[in-house]
């Protein structure tokens, strides 16, 4: 059971470039979530989904984009990234629905703009 | 809104000593409130969770936390640390009406001495 699958796992970047980072989970979980962790901040809620075709913004939102046209599937675009977005990015997925169950988070992608 | 505050960024105690990792938290619905550790370069893993059943919540590896409603507290404790415990831990609440996202304390940096 491959659980909630991140790619890439590193990347870099230049200023200005655009690109998505790829979640996956393959535990038929309505709930989807970006986060980013920088250091003494804990985890940013980013953008999160509760279900196929619905998503809403979390926290820090702005440069990122999110579709969630599958339940499988939850991809983050960054339109035009800045150095500001250096950032380990976690996706997570829970079930949700009837009461709050673990949240199972991927290994993480460490993102470097230059 | 909810929140969660980590009353300790750093933690350092000697092994074989109690540990207690604070968490105060700002609910205006029924919270879930969860730990999650974080050894270092790796993904996070849940601890324990509490979703309104008792209020001592028994965790993996030791750990426990008890809610405490009138001081709005979820304190995390181990009766022996192990050098193993080092790491970084993570307050955490969800609630339904953010679509059961988490939102994350900033940490609390955990150091075991021999």
């Amino acid at each position: 059971n491959a659980g909630v699958t991140q790619t890439p796992k590193f990347q870099v970047l230049k200023t200005g470039q655009s690109m998505t980072l790829q979640c996956a989970q393959d535990m038929n979980h309505e709930y989807m979530s970006w986060y980013r962790q920088d250091p003494g901040m804990g985890l940013r809620l980013i953008h999160y989904s509760v279900g196929a075709g619905i998503t809403d913004q979390g926290e820090v939102p702005n440069g990122y984009n999110v579709s969630r046209s599958t339940t499988e599937d939850f991809p983050l675009r960054l339109l035009s990234a800045a150095p500001s977005q250096t950032s380990v990015y976690f996706c997570a997925s829970s079930r949700g629905q009837g009461g709050v169950t673990e949240a199972f988070f991927g290994q993480g992608t460490r993102l470097t703009v230059v | 809104a909810q929140s969660v505050t980590q009353l300790d960024s750093h933690v350092s105690v000697s092994e074989g000593t109690p540990v207690l990792l604070r968490c105060n938290y700002s609910s205006s619905y029924s919270p879930s409130l969860f730990w999650y550790v974080q050894h270092p370069n790796k993904g996070l893993q849940l601890l324990l969770k509490y979703t309104s059943a008792a209020t001592l919540v028994k965790g993996i590896n030791g750990f426990e936390a008890e809610f405490k409603k009138s001081e709005t507290s979820f304190h995390l404790t181990k009766p022996s640390a192990h050098m193993s415990d080092a790491a970084e831990y993570f307050c955490v609440v969800s609630a339904s009406n953010s679509g059961y996202a988490l939102n994350f304390g900033k940490g609390t940096s955990l150091l075991v001495t021999p």
